[in-house]
């Protein structure tokens, strides 16, 4: 399959061990925000998203944090499997359109 | 699978050249929005379309048009192709415009410009 992105900031984690990815955002005004996985020659997917007047939110074995203190968004993805290997972005958005971050790649090794 | 298919998934065109792109939404979906993503980059937003109306743009030229049809399906149109439109073309179909977390990506079209 084609390479989402060849530059990416990469995290290398354990499989079995848990991930954290982060992301900045910039616009406080934005509704929700949301987390994507994107793997190779396929279209982002929908992880977990979370509303801006919430602070956290749990899904299955995945939880966003969100500090709009300091305009900052965390992925904790528990027990990491290799099917967890992806780039992942932060998106932010109002009602139309979605405003990415540039993605972290997230490498699980065996 | 979202059930949001894209044609076609590749293709080349040489710089001047002009592309249609293709979209079929989900089934019930009435909004479609059009991403670019460049390589090592973020998806950028070009262009939602609602019920047959643009309904809102992000920083993208005018040669960069499209439409949707009564069924919902949509064309993105380029034309005189740069050699920086070479990208991964995405759309997202979603149900009157809700928020932009209930939408669904397609695989996306690669463009290659030479």
């Amino acid at each position: 399959g084609e390479s989402v992105g060849l530059h990416l900031p990469t995290l290398s984690v354990q499989e079995g061990d848990n991930s954290i990815i982060n992301c900045a955002y910039s616009n406080s005004a934005s509704d929700y925000f949301i987390w994507y996985k994107q793997e190779s020659g396929k279209g982002p997917q929908f992880i977990i998203d979370i509303r801006s007047n919430m602070d956290k939110r749990q899904g299955q074995r995945v939880t966003v944090l969100l500090n709009k203190t300091v305009k900052h968004l965390s992925l904790q993805i528990a027990a990491t499997q290799p099917g967890d290997s992806a780039v992942y972005f932060c998106a932010e958005t109002g009602r139309r359109a979605l405003t990415f971050g540039s993605g972290t790649r997230l490498q699980v090794q065996p | 699978e979202t059930g949001v298919t894209q044609s076609p998934t590749h293709l080349i065109k040489t710089r001047g050249q002009q592309v249609t792109l293709r979209c079929s939404s989900q089934s019930g979906h009435n909004t479609v929005s059009w991403y670019q993503q460049a390589l090592g980059q973020g998806p950028q937003f070009i262009f939602q379309y609602y019920r047959e109306e643009e309904n809102g743009r992000g920083n993208f030229p005018p040669r960069f048009s499209g439409l949707q049809f009564p069924n919902y399906s949509s064309e993105l149109n380029v034309n005189a192709l740069e050699l920086d439109d070479s990208a991964l073309y995405l759309c997202a179909s979603s149900l009157n415009m809700v928020r932009s977390t209930e939408a669904f990506f397609g695989q996306g079209t690669r463009l290659t410009v030479v």
